[in-house]
């Protein structure tokens, strides 16, 4: 069974901190994504990282894929409030098409 | 283009009962997925609908069934609620199956059993 594990699972810091969320895995997955859900909506994609060592950078977020495709990494330079939010690691099921995910990580950040 | 939306928002049922939940795909979108969203976890594949044919399956009981229709929106059904089935429903598109990871959400319908 594929599992995506997540940490921490809580976060709770102060604008302007950095912080990194790690997404791990025995399996290894051709592809992984990260997104972001705000109570009461779904999942936003934030990035897909495919190639092994990838490093991807969406304004203060930097993803990475690990060399094996079994961990990823997504990284918060200087957080703001606006950051709050679910972060949700997913990977691709053994199936192909559908998507495994990770428990999230609950990011606040205050002011 | 129309983004992927969900209906209704919330609904609140009783142990037994029936209960359909409706999904618009975005627009060009081929392929529906839907999740299960429990509370503190991340969202469970139930399945994935491509061209009016279930095209994968998760760990989840006969109880719960889907269509899609030939506009490519989907409905998925849940028979005999039970308590454990109080979740928010996520649908997601894709543009077809090779783009099947990148998928796009709705805002998901919160079902609360009783």
């Amino acid at each position: 069974t594929q599992l995506l594990e997540q940490s921490p699972q809580f976060l709770s810091i102060q604008e302007g901190e950095n912080l990194t969320v790690y997404c791990n895995s025995s399996s290894v997955f051709s592809s992984l994504q990260w997104y972001r859900q705000e109570p009461g909506e779904g999942p936003v994609l934030l990035v897909t990282v495919v190639t092994g060592g990838e490093v991807k950078k969406l304004k203060r977020l930097t993803f990475q894929f690990g060399d094996a495709r079994k961990d990823s990494s997504l990284h918060i330079t200087a957080a703001q409030p606006g950051d709050t939010g679910l972060y949700l690691c997913a990977g691709a099921g053994q199936a192909g098409t559908a998507l495994i995910f990770g428990k999230g990580t609950t990011l606040s950040v205050s002011s | 283009e129309t983004g992927v939306t969900q209906s209704p928002t919330h609904l609140i049922k009783t142990r037994g009962q029936q209960v359909t939940l409706r999904c618009s795909s975005q627009s060009g979108h081929n392929t529906v997925s839907w999740y299960q969203q429990a509370l503190g976890q991340g969202p469970q594949f139930i399945f994935q609908y491509y061209r009016e044919e279930e095209n994968g399956r998760g760990n989840f009981p006969p109880r719960f069934s889907g269509l899609q229709f030939p506009n490519y929106s989907s409905e998925l059904n849940v028979n005999a609620l039970e308590l454990d089935d109080s979740a928010l429903y996520l649908c997601a598109s894709s543009r077809n199956l090779d783009a099947g990871l990148e998928q796009y959400f709705g805002p998901g319908t919160r079902l609360t059993v009783t």
